[in-house]
């Protein structure tokens, strides 16, 4: 079955701690993106990538880090620098210029800093 | 600056009539709308989307309409059905990003589909 995998599905940090959360496709789309869900908001875009080894801030960039090395994977850390990192964390990938802009989504990974 | 707007934060409708639920935008740039569907701790999963130069398009129980001069986006549900009841968010996607599809979403809204 194609799709998009997250993990862990629930994460809990201490504060001051960098997380690594886990976004690995087997769709082969080249195209990934990283988003975060606050309760009351929409979707806010963190990075994405059109390529490996490219990657472009999104909206909210400050205090994440991502990297792209393979084209599956498109792991995203949580760094201590984010100031407010409680949210639920989604993955998504879109085929290569994708006529209708269609995201496929993960199902998700909660992050939460006690 | 939220350029996608969904100003209702939630929608209750009975079993079997029309939802119809809104949206608005700003920036007149935006080349593809969708909606997306979203049940509690589950990604988004994709509904129906429209061409900015088209004015409808449907699939199924499932019709959007676009207001180009207005800014204005509505999904249409008919009939209503209990399992629609999710959080719906509406997203368009704007110029600039490559080859990559850069959505930029609204708040949502709850749809609630009473018996």
């Amino acid at each position: 079955d194609g799709g998009i995998t997250q993990s862990p599905k629930y994460l809990f940090r201490k504060e001051g701690q960098n997380v690594t959360l886990s976004c690995e496709q087997n769709l082969n789309h080249d195209a990934m993106y990283w988003y975060r869900q606050d309760p009351g908001q929409g979707l806010r875009l963190i990075y994405y990538s059109q390529i490996v080894n490219d990657f472009q801030k999104g909206d909210i960039a400050e205090g994440y880090s991502v990297s792209r090395e393979k084209k599956e994977s498109f792991p995203l850390t949580v760094t201590s620098a984010q100031k407010n990192p409680t949210a639920f964390y989604l993955c998504a990938s879109s085929m290569r210029q994708g006529l209708t802009g269609e995201l496929f989504f993960g199902e998700g990974s909660r992050l939460t800093v006690l | 600056d939220q350029q996608v707007k969904q100003n209702s934060p939630s929608l209750s409708v009975q079993e079997g009539r029309i939802s119809i639920l809104n949206c608005d935008y700003t920036n007149s740039m935006f080349d593809y709308f969708l909606w997306y569907k979203k049940y509690p701790a589950e990604g988004p999963t994709f509904l129906i989307s429209i061409s900015s130069i088209k004015d409808k398009n449907e699939d199924g129980r499932f019709t959007v309409f676009l207001n180009k001069s207005a800014k204005h986006l509505s999904l249409h549900i008919v009939p209503s059905q209990p399992g629609d009841s999710a959080v719906y968010f509406c997203a368009a996607r704007g110029a600039g990003a490559g080859t990559a599809s850069k959505l930029t979403f609204g708040t949502g809204t709850r749809l609630q589909v009473t018996l």
